[in-house]
């Protein structure tokens, strides 16, 4: 799994409430990834992360905010739940070298229920 | 904008059989292509790409795919199914922004083989 884990793996919350998913890789990978699938959606990016301190949006970043303080940890937080936000997310890294170019390797996710 | 069709929902095949699981492609440029399997409960794990060279992209597990450019597909093959085969499929395409690009998701196809 390229070293990647996620934290909680589970995890239920009720609307309204904080909540921080984190990422952490031990590959020293440059980019990371955040993303959400939900049935008949398959996989859509939230927000991702090309370098410490540099993050960017994806197609459903409205209602997440995303840092990234050192290369190993890209955190998620939901500033305040709501029940379109139960999913499971997933973090990925992406490799830079030619070799596995644009490949990107996924964490195991998190399920989250907003109740 | 660059996007990916997977034009079926579900796959059933019988074990020994080959399998198809067909994907089509829209995009400026050339095509960068992706295909990922998701088993239960697991996140998506890299099966092969393409990105120039060979039509015929040989990737893990046995599987291949083939790049055909006047159809704008990237089917995904197998010539003798197994029941440990059946998963979720998932195919991409790299998005062309940035440096590495992201990837845009298909919504997957639920691939079943029966003994």
């Amino acid at each position: 799994d390229a070293g990647i884990t996620q934290s909680p793996r589970h995890k239920v919350t009720e609307t309204g409430t904080p909540v921080t998913l984190r990422c952490h890789q031990t590959e020293n990978h440059r980019y990371m990834y955040w993303y959400r699938q939900d049935p008949g959606h398959g996989l859509r990016l939230i927000h991702y992360s090309y370098g410490v301190k540099d993050t960017d949006k994806g197609e459903v970043s409205d209602g997440y905010s995303v840092s990234r303080s050192k290369t190993e940890d890209f955190l998620l937080t939901l500033e305040s739940a709501t029940s379109s936000q139960t999913s499971v997310y997933f973090c990925a890294i992406g490799y830079g070298g030619s070799a596995r170019r644009y490949e990107q390797y996924f964490g195991p996710g998190t399920r989250l229920t907003v109740t | 904008a660059q996007s990916v069709a997977q034009p079926e929902d579900q796959v059933n095949v019988a074990e020994g059989n080959p399998l198809t699981v067909k994907c089509t492609y829209s995009v400026s440029g050339n095509p960068y292509l992706f295909w990922y399997v998701q088993y239960p409960n697991r996140g998506l794990q890299f099966l092969l790409k393409y990105i120039t060279g060979d039509n015929l992209v040989k990737g893990s597990y046995g599987f291949e795919a083939e790049f055909n450019k006047s159809q704008t597909s990237f089917h995904l093959k197998k010539p003798s199914a197994l029941v440990s085969d059946s998963a979720l499929y998932f195919c991409a395409v790299r998005d062309g922004k940035g440096s590495q690009g992201n990837l845009i998701f298909g919504k997957g196809t639920k691939l079943s083989v029966k003994p």
